[in-house]
């Protein structure tokens, strides 16, 4: 059973555009939601990150939408550039000290 | 400072051959992570340790797998009489420690292991 599960699996934006990945879990434990992005032949690496207390979270052109009635959260790509082309991961936690479970991932391609 | 180092980088390996996967975390991290990720997938969990204490293995697949930090730095990933399933690239990771959630994971390049 998939704890974490994203959608779409890949995505073509044209340069400038808005891409947006969504996520969706179950396990109303999970108490923190963070986006990996992975470029190829890189291990992922940590992009942003929310608690459930703020439904907002914006790091430059990155923002987290967090909806805890729906359990569920999306990215934000704002003005997406060929150098976002990646693969991105969502995943979610819980403090019990569980390990971080992650989305399948999506692909996003940001052509010119 | 440096990342996390994992070697080999590529190993391919024959049918019911053990293998062992070595990882450096960085120096400082207390937490060190072991993730399986197959191609197109997210990683999955495989285990974990604090320190030198397996806080976690609840992911290893079978007893086939093992996993040790003795010196709570670098760590191995054990696989004994390896399978073609077990073909995937093996990922480490470490933080700072404290729960996931208060210490990012840094993930290593990975391992690609290839069983013929």
């Amino acid at each position: 059973q998939q704890q974490v599960k994203q959608s779409p699996q890949s995505l073509i934006v044209q340069k400038g555009g808005i891409s947006i990945i969504n996520c969706a879990y179950e396990n109303t434990a999970f108490d923190y939601f963070p986006w990996y992005q992975q470029f190829p032949g890189k291990g992922p690496a940590l992009l942003i990150a929310i608690r459930p207390d703020v439904s907002e979270k914006k790091e430059g052109r990155f923002t987290i939408s967090f909806n805890k009635s729906a359990k569920q959260f999306s990215l934000h790509i704002m003005d997406s550039q060929p150098g976002d082309s990646a693969t991105y991961f969502c995943a979610a936690w819980n403090s019990g000290n569980t390990p971080l479970v992650f989305g399948k991932g999506t692909r996003l391609s940001v052509i010119a | 400072g440096a990342g996390v180092s994992q070697s080999p980088r590529y190993k391919v390996t024959k049918r019911g051959q053990d293998v062992a996967l070595r990882c450096d975390p960085i120096s400082g991290h207390v937490s060190l992570y072991w993730y399986r990720q197959a191609l197109g997938q997210g990683p999955e969990f495989l285990t974990y340790f604090n320190y030198e204490a397996q806080q976690d293995k609840s992911g290893l697949p079978n007893d086939r797998f093992s996993a040790e930090r003795p010196e709570g730095s670098i760590s191995t990933l054990t696989i004994q009489r390896t399978e073609q399933r077990d073909s995937a690239m093996y990922r480490c990771a470490s933080s700072f420690g404290g729960g996931q959630g208060n210490s990012p994971l840094h993930f290593g390049n990975g391992t690609r292991l290839t069983v013929t």
